[in-house]
């Protein structure tokens, strides 16, 4: 099974500061990694995701991850956040083989201050 | 356009009151699933479908029924709801196809059992 842990359930961050939002994962077997984006009162977007290939992932609205899988991390980053980045940010993940559903994380808060 | 579309958007309803609420995709996928998305638990998978006529379930399946007639129509039934089913439900679709493997989501439907 797999299982997802966002180490910060609230992140409040100045307008124009940099960044990161924390995720690592836990499965003993290859899976695929995803970050979805929710703004107030929306469904979800994907940001990005991590299928194969190059470690560091670039998505939507400036956002970039980088997958770690020695330390089985995918942590999300943007080096500079606007008002409008403030949503719940998910961490999810699926596994490669049979796979049959999104295990998400529990979602982090991401506020921006002017 | 593609998309994943849900209805009701809104629903208030009374303990034991059965209820349906649809989900319908127009991309030709064949995987559908739904979850609920409560505070500090992320989003849980309900049900899931592989295909027409074959469903199954997922980590919160208590209480909940679903049927696949057709490719495109993935219903969520509540045969007698209860207070602890008040949340925010997303219907979801995907294609897995190698690097193409990516969900989509529908707009959310916030359900308040009373």
């Amino acid at each position: 099974a797999q299982s997802v842990t966002q180490l910060d359930s609230q992140v409040p961050v100045f307008e124009e500061a940099p960044v990161e939002l924390r995720c690592n994962y836990s499965s003993s077997v290859s899976v695929y990694l995803f970050w979805y984006v929710q703004y107030p009162n929306q469904g979800l977007q994907l940001l990005l995701k991590y299928l194969s290939g190059s470690t560091l992932v670039k998505g939507i609205n400036g956002f970039e991850a980088e997958f770690n899988k020695s330390q089985t991390s995918f942590h999300l980053r943007k080096p500079s956040v606007h008002i409008s980045d403030t949503a719940e940010y998910f961490c999810a993940v699926t596994r490669i083989q049979g796979a049959q559903k999104l295990v998400f994380g529990q979602g982090t808060r991401l506020t921006i201050n002017p | 356009e593609a998309q994943v579309t849900q209805n009701p958007r809104y629903l208030i309803t009374v303990t034991g009151k059965k209820l349906t609420v649809t989900c319908s995709q127009n991309m030709n996928h064949e995987y559908m699933s739904w979850y609920r998305q409560d505070p500090g638990l992320g989003l849980r998978q309900i049900y899931y479908s592989m295909n027409v006529e074959v469903t199954d379930k997922g980590d919160v399946p208590e209480g909940y029924k679903v049927s696949r007639k057709e490719k495109r129509n993935f219903p969520l039934i509540l045969e007698s709801p209860s207070p602890n089913q008040t949340s925010l439900y997303f219907c979801a679709s995907r294609v897995l196809a190698g690097n193409q493997e990516t969900q989509y989501f529908g707009p959310g439907t916030r359900l308040l059992v009373l």
